[in-house]
């Protein structure tokens, strides 16, 4: 079985500044790796995924992941947050084969200007 | 190319009735999923279908769930009897169905959030 474990619940910061959301997870097999973002009201959006290849991975509004093996982990970044990042955002993860996603519980982003 | 479609966004209902929650697929997708969100928590699997057929039940609750998914129209998840404890949000997720890597990317509806009074 797998587990994911977002270590924050809650994450304030200031306009512009860097920002990262830990993710971590268990699994006795290969995993596919994503991050969605769900904003007040909505549904989840795929902001990025890791499937092969660079373990760094980017999305088009400048949040960037790095999969990391040996350590489990799966932490998203963004040097420099902008009021409209305010969301909550969901670690999930996908076992080779299998088709259900298991997410984290959240991590709630709030941006004060 | 219309997204993954979910109707009734918000759903009442008194304790003792049926709740029916509709998702239709993305256009070429035949891989569905529903999903349930409980306040405050991250978002827990219940079933993956595929046309006619139920996939992983895995994550449904024993009594009073169950899903289909058939041959036309949309996928429904239909809920007996509710309780209080059924008060959630239910999100539907769709994937195409050729490439390993593809069937594993799920775009996601808008939800819908079922109230029970």
């Amino acid at each position: 079985a797998q587990s994911v474990t977002q270590l924050d619940s809650q994450v304030p910061v200031f306009e512009e500044a860097p920002v990262e959301l830990r993710c971590n997870y268990s699994s006795s097999v290969s995993v596919y790796l994503f991050w969605y973002v769900q904003y007040p009201n909505q549904g989840l959006q795929l902001l990025l995924k890791y499937l092969s290849g660079s373990t760094l991975v980017e999305s088009i509004n400048g949040f960037e992941a790095e999969f990391n093996k040996s350590q489990t982990s799966f932490h998203l970044r963004k040097p420099s947050v902008h009021i409209s990042d305010t969301a909550e955002y969901f670690c999930a993860v996908t076992p080779f084969g299998a088709q259900k996603l298991v997410f984290g519980q959240g991590t709630r982003l709030t941006i004060n200007p | 190319n219309a997204g993954v479609m979910q109707n009734p966004r918000h759903l009442v209902r008194r304790r003792g009735q049926e709740a029916r929650l509709r998702c239709s697929p993305m256009k070429g997708h035949s891989h569905v999923y529903w999903y349930r969100q409980l306040p405050e928590e991250g978002l827990k699997f219940m079933v993956y279908l595929q046309k006619e057929n139920i996939i992983d039940e895995s994550g449904m609750p024993k009594e009073r769930f169950s899903a289909e998914f058939p041959k036309e129209g949309p996928s429904i998840l239909r809920i007996q009897q509710v309780v209080r404890g059924d008060s959630a949000a239910y999100f539907c997720a769709s994937s195409p169905s050729t490439g390993v890597a593809a069937k594993n990317i799920q775009y996601f509806g808008a939800g819908t959030r079922l109230s029970v009074l």
